[in-house]
């Protein structure tokens, strides 16, 4: 199973600011998501990020405030942009090889004050 | 429309006791798959069990089985002899074939929080 490290683990941030989150797979994947759990709900995708081209956002996400960059098959950004207290959630990676479990990293847990 | 649904939202149970989270899904698709995952108040997210859409056999996985009812449509997770530990959020997931080169999502239950009693 691919063991999923994300950075930072947790953050307070001012509104209007900017936050990239860091996802690192330890071993080549074919695809690579990130999630959004706001408090007391389910997870949501925000979007897949494509290597070496644009992600694929989701209904109600866009680039503008969450973008993503996948240079390789092993690693991922997210960038929380002009944040609000409404992003204020945990962010959670994931990847998968083709059939196999898709497996996440332990979260960013994100407060904006 | 709801793609899964948990009716679950608190379940309260016996410590050694069996326990049965329901998940009923909503698809057209003949090839899919269902996840269950376990999320402790730590918040990372715990793959459990996993069955695919043409397993004949429900999937097994040390103390969780799967209870895959096709024709139903739903994927009822049955935890044997609960610990403590058990105590979290467990949610069930359905995989998403996107298009013939293997590209998927998940799509995720509201959860059901599962709370152990000593």
């Amino acid at each position: 199973s691919a063991v999923i490290s994300q950075k930072p683990s947790r953050d307070i941030c001012q509104r209007g600011t900017s936050l990239t989150i860091q996802c690192q797979v330890d071993s080549q994947v074919t695809m690579m998501f990130w999630y959004r759990q706001q408090p007391g709900q389910s997870l949501t995708l925000i979007a897949t990020a494509n290597q070496g081209s644009e992600a694929t956002y989701e209904s109600g996400f866009v680039i503008d405030k969450f973008p993503i960059s996948r240079p390789n098959l092993t690693f991922s950004t997210l960038t929380v942009s002009n944040m609000s207290p409404e992003d204020s959630s945990i962010y959670l990676c994931s990847a998968v090889s083709s059939g196999e479990t898709q497996y996440f990293g332990p979260g960013t847990r994100l407060l904006v004050l | 429309a709801q793609k899964i649904t948990q009716t679950q939202p608190g379940m309260f149970v016996q410590e050694k006791e069996a326990v049965t989270l329901d998940c009923t899904y909503d698809t057209s698709d003949q090839s899919y798959g269902l996840f269950w995952y376990k999320q402790p108040s730590s918040g990372e997210m715990i793959f459990l069990i996993y069955q695919g859409s043409y397993d004949e056999q429900n999937a097994t996985e040390g103390r969780y089985s799967l209870n895959f009812q096709k024709a139903r449509k739903s994927a009822n997770l049955v935890i044997s002899a609960s610990q403590l530990g058990d105590s979290a959020m467990y949610f069930c997931a359905m995989r998403e074939y996107i298009s013939n080169f293997g590209n998927e999502k998940l799509t995720f239950g509201t959860g059901t929080r599962l709370t152990i009693i000593p």
